[in-house]
């Protein structure tokens, strides 16, 4: 699948480095997230853009900081990670709808995943 | 915010059998309800969902209901083959937010 895809794959940093995390989708949704899978815990919810403007920071610690410059690329930036931020990153899109005073969102596609590793 | 709770952690099946993974929502604003299987190394992938103007669904062997009533709703698997053993999470996607339940760790024996 190439819809939605993240780089670096695996990234081995010390607490000290400043590093970033891309996502980039190829299917015109306008909806990206971040999250971070770590061991036997749910999916948790690290940030949310919506047309571009966040709309959700689930209490992350600022060490993590996004960017999303557009609807088709979201952005993690790491810097004086712990090493309990170890763990998969996973950035997901999907298309949000809005009207009638409703809103609700399509499915979400999720990307590969970055393996991180804080040494 | 929405809270999704899902059981049990862990399901073992004998090849053929059927299995079933259900979750509960707190929120009754939430009207999309997706599953996801996420096999080991790789990332989670729909594999179905259903939204809250619908009871039921169905594709193949995999089917997901739902009770807006009770809020819950639940996936079942017939005829479980070994290449469905994966990590199965639920979701409920409430404000256009999407919140995973823990995860369902299956194993199909052959």
């Amino acid at each position: 699948e190439t819809g939605v895809t993240q780089t670096p794959r695996h990234l081995v940093m010390g607490m000290t480095n400043k590093k970033s995390l891309k996502c980039e989708q190829h299917l015109g949704h306008n909806a990206m997230y971040w999250y971070k899978q770590s061991a036997k815990k749910p999916l948790e919810l690290m940030f949310v853009y919506n047309f571009k403007e966040q709309t959700e920071n689930n209490s992350v610690p600022s060490r993590f900081s996004p960017e999303c410059p557009n609807s088709s690329h979201l952005f993690l930036h790491l810097h004086t990670l712990q090493p309990e931020d170890s763990a998969l990153y996973l950035c997901a899109s999907s298309q949000d709808f809005v009207g009638g005073g409703a809103s609700f969102s399509d499915t979400q596609y999720f990307g590969p995943g970055t393996r991180l590793t804080v040494l | 915010g929405e809270n999704v709770e899902q059981h049990p952690s862990t399901l073992s099946v004998q090849e053929g059998d059927s299995a079933v993974i259900k979750c509960t929502y707190s929120d009754s604003a939430s009207n999309y309800f997706p599953w996801y299987k996420q096999e080991l190394g790789k990332r989670p992938q729909l594999i179905i969902d259903i939204r809250s103007n619908v009871g039921e669904k169905k594709d193949q062997r995999i089917a997901v209901t739902l009770n807006k009533t009770a809020k819950h709703f639940s996936l079942h698997i017939t005829e479980t083959q070994p290449e469905d053993s994966a990590v199965y999470f639920c979701a409920a996607s409430s404000r256009n937010q999407f919140y995973f339940g823990t995860g369902t760790s299956l194993t199909v024996i052959p």
